[in-house]
């Protein structure tokens, strides 16, 4: 079984500051982690993704994430706030070996960002 | 790459009546997945397919549901009847997998259903 867990459901930054959105995994194998963004009244936003190689992923806008297998996380951050970035962000998860026909996304409640001028 | 398209944007309908949501996927992708979101619920797997057969439909709410994917271009979600507990925005969305590749999941603007 595959789960994930966003931990705060909302995260407030002013802007400028750094940013960090907090996910935590369980998978049986190996993972493979997404980060999605949601603004009002839109669908999800592919942000970035890990599947292998390097710990720190770049993605669009600016964010990045890092994996950290040992406390089986992979926050989500990014140096400088925008007030544009308030939106809600997405955790989700997909075991590496799920099997042959196991293609779905396990995903997180979601965590609301509010970045404050 | 015109993305994953929906229809209609919004849907509002009376208890009772059949609803049918439409999902044009991203060319070229095998898979396509079918959403809901709900304040209460958060985002729900309803069921996906892959080339076009239905592989897990565990999440369809009940008889009420049924999806269908006659090609790789379109894929239907009907509710019939429909009740005022069914009002969601229901997203689909479609991937591209082969082997034990994974690649991201590219979500339409979603359609956001009203039933009274």
């Amino acid at each position: 079984a595959q789960s994930v867990a966003q931990p705060e459901d909302q995260v407030n930054v002013a802007e400028g500051n750094p940013l960090t959105v907090k996910c935590t995994y369980s998978v049986s194998g190996n993972p493979y982690l997404f980060w999605y963004v949601q603004y009002p009244n839109r669908g999800l936003q592919f942000l970035l993704k890990y599947i292998t190689g390097d710990n720190l992923v770049k993605g669009s806008y600016g964010f990045e994430a890092e994996f950290n297998k040992s406390q089986t996380s992979f926050h989500l951050k990014k140096p400088s706030a925008l007030v544009s970035d308030s939106a809600l962000y997405f955790c989700a998860v997909r075991d590496a070996y799920s099997g042959a026909g196991s293609y779905q996304l396990t995903f997180g409640k979601g965590t609301k960002l509010s970045v404050i001028p | 790459d015109a993305g994953v398209i929906q229809s209609p944007r919004h849907e509002v309908t009376e208890m009772g009546q059949e609803v049918t949501l439409r999902c044009k996927p991203i060319s070229g992708h095998n898979s396509l997945f079918w959403y809901r979101q709900t304040m209460m619920r958060g985002l729900e797997l309803l069921i996906y397919f892959n080339n076009n057969v239905p592989i897990d439909d565990s999440g369809m709410p009940e008889d009420r549901f049924s999806a269908k994917m006659p090609n790789a271009s379109f894929s239907t979600l009907k509710i019939q009847p429909s009740e005022p507990r069914d009002s969601a925005v229901y997203f689909c969305a479609s991937s591209l997998y082969f082997g034990t590749s994974s690649y991201e999941q590219y979500f339409g603007p979603g359609t956001r259903l009203t039933v009274t």
